[in-house]
């Protein structure tokens, strides 16, 4: 079983509609991220939470918004998506008290398409 | 601007030989560094780590070096195989932040040929 899941993987969606995205995750991580992917330009930070009171933005959070219901859950929100919001977005998590303490671990992406 | 980069886009390789994938870096407070190898249609995976008191470090068919003089971290791949075709990503952290943010850079493309 995958220890991160993102739901859903691929969706097309029209400009205005209001999107969410959603993370789990079986690891027991209290740190959760959410980034996004563009061809050439890697990976960028959206959001990110170091446990369920926790959320800060990260370089790019202009036009999303994002909710950690729980440890193992983090939602990434488009209010109103827009055509420059097609992307690959990640969910990652990581645990600040393992050896590999810096190292994240990435779900296996949602595809978004804003038409 | 990014703080963290490739040399080079893309990288081809014939099956066998082995693989040099370049980063340069501009925060000299970096203090750790990772690879990770993103397949087609998956999310980045951990490759290997090296801490900014080393210059280098081995993992199985995988070398990372680092040159902090000129700010340059490098993935060694030897004998390269179709499955190693990928892109990869290298991402820092910087020696003040201790929240464990990591800051990527925009990868590199390698292509494993027959």
């Amino acid at each position: 079983d995958a220890d991160v899941t993102q739901t859903p993987r691929n969706r097309i969606t029209k400009t205005g509609k209001r999107i969410m995205l959603e993370c789990s995750q079986t690891k027991g991580h209290d740190r959760m991220y959410w980034y996004r992917q563009d061809p050439g330009l890697g990976l960028r930070l959206i959001y990110y939470s170091f446990d369920v009171k926790d959320i800060n933005k990260g370089e790019i959070s202009d036009g999303y918004s994002v909710s950690r219901q729980a440890q193992a859950k983090f939602s990434l929100s488009l209010e109103s998506a827009i055509p420059n919001q097609t992307a690959l977005y990640f969910c990652a998590t990581s645990d600040p008290s393992g050896r590999l303490y810096n190292e994240q671990f990435f779900g296996p992406g949602t595809r978004l398409t804003v038409l | 601007g990014e703080s963290v980069g490739l040399h080079l886009p893309t990288l081809s390789v014939q099956e066998g030989d082995n693989s040099i994938i370049n980063c340069a870096y501009s925060n000299s407070a970096s203090d750790y560094f990772i690879w990770y190898k993103q397949e087609s249609g998956k999310g980045p995976q951990f490759i290997i780590d090296i801490r900014s008191n080393m210059d280098k470090r081995q993992g199985q068919r995988v070398t990372v070096l680092l040159n902090k003089t000129v700010k340059h971290l490098s993935l060694q791949i030897a004998a390269t195989q179709p499955g190693d075709s990928a892109v990869y990503f290298c991402a820092e952290k910087d020696r003040g932040s201790t929240l464990g943010r990591l800051y990527f850079g925009r990868g590199t493309q390698l292509t494993v040929w027959p």
